[in-house]
């Protein structure tokens, strides 16, 4: 079956721009999440999603970032005004469901490499 | 605030020889997990280990959690080439609420040279 898709694969944007990157999750997969790559560094956590429920956004780093989810299926992460400190790959990840102490392999998307010149 | 760190962040190995990557973590946790990241490409899950005093194997690749010491470590077994690539350690927290938010370490570039 297929796996988590993103897209673009990249994006280059002018300083200001506005941007919207797509995650396709694998089918039925219940929790969404959004990480930011930085060069050189580990994932950063975003956000996320149970089904169309943003449950946790405390990783957004300021208020030019929004994420939805509006049918539990498809997520897109937006950029607004874009700056030059945006530049990173961003990528999503979905898994089954979670609950208490139970584990789900969260599975990682390609990514979306966005460069703000 | 939940802090992951790996040791080292650079590893040249020659073929053949062994070593070790460490990964420490700052709160209390049940869960880590080791990835790798071959350039330009997305996270490939190696290891899930979900207790303490676990250990898991892979070919030359064995992980083991010390959720006491909050550490984990990363063995590599007579290197080759092919293991080239940045690993990375992530927990999440285990508790009542956890969702499976990942924190993970700075990552660990390996070079497997001849």
């Amino acid at each position: 079956g297929a796996g988590v898709s993103q897209s673009p694969r990249y994006k280059v944007a002018k300083r200001g721009q506005d941007v919207a990157l797509r995650c396709d999750p694998i089918s039925g997969h219940v929790s969404l999440f959004w990480y930011q790559q930085a060069l050189g560094q580990g994932p950063e956590f975003l956000t996320y999603f149970q089904n169309e429920a943003q449950l946790d956004k405390s990783g957004l780093p300021s208020d030019r970032f929004f994420a939805e989810r509006p049918e539990g299926s498809v997520s897109t992460l937006k950029i607004q005004r874009t700056q030059q400190e945006d530049s990173a790959v961003y990528l999503c990840a979905s898994s089954l469901a979670w609950g208490g102490e139970s584990y789900n392999e969260q599975f990682f998307g390609p990514g979306t490499r966005l460069t703000v010149l | 605030e939940l802090k992951v760190e790996q040791n080292p962040l650079f590893l040249s190995m020659q073929e053949g020889k062994n070593y070790t990557i460490y990964c420490n973590y700052s709160t209390t946790s049940d869960r880590l997990y080791w990835y790798r990241q071959d350039p330009g490409k997305s996270l490939e899950s190696l290891f899930v280990l979900l207790s303490n005093g676990a250990v898991k194997q892979e070919g030359r690749l064995m992980a083991s959690l010390d959720t006491k010491a909050r550490l984990s470590t990363l063995h590599i077994t007579a290197a080759v080439h092919d293991l080239s690539a940045t690993y990375f350690c992530a927990v999440d927290y285990a508790g009542g609420t956890s969702y499976g938010k990942l924190t993970f370490g700075q990552g660990t570039i390996l070079t497997v040279h001849p």
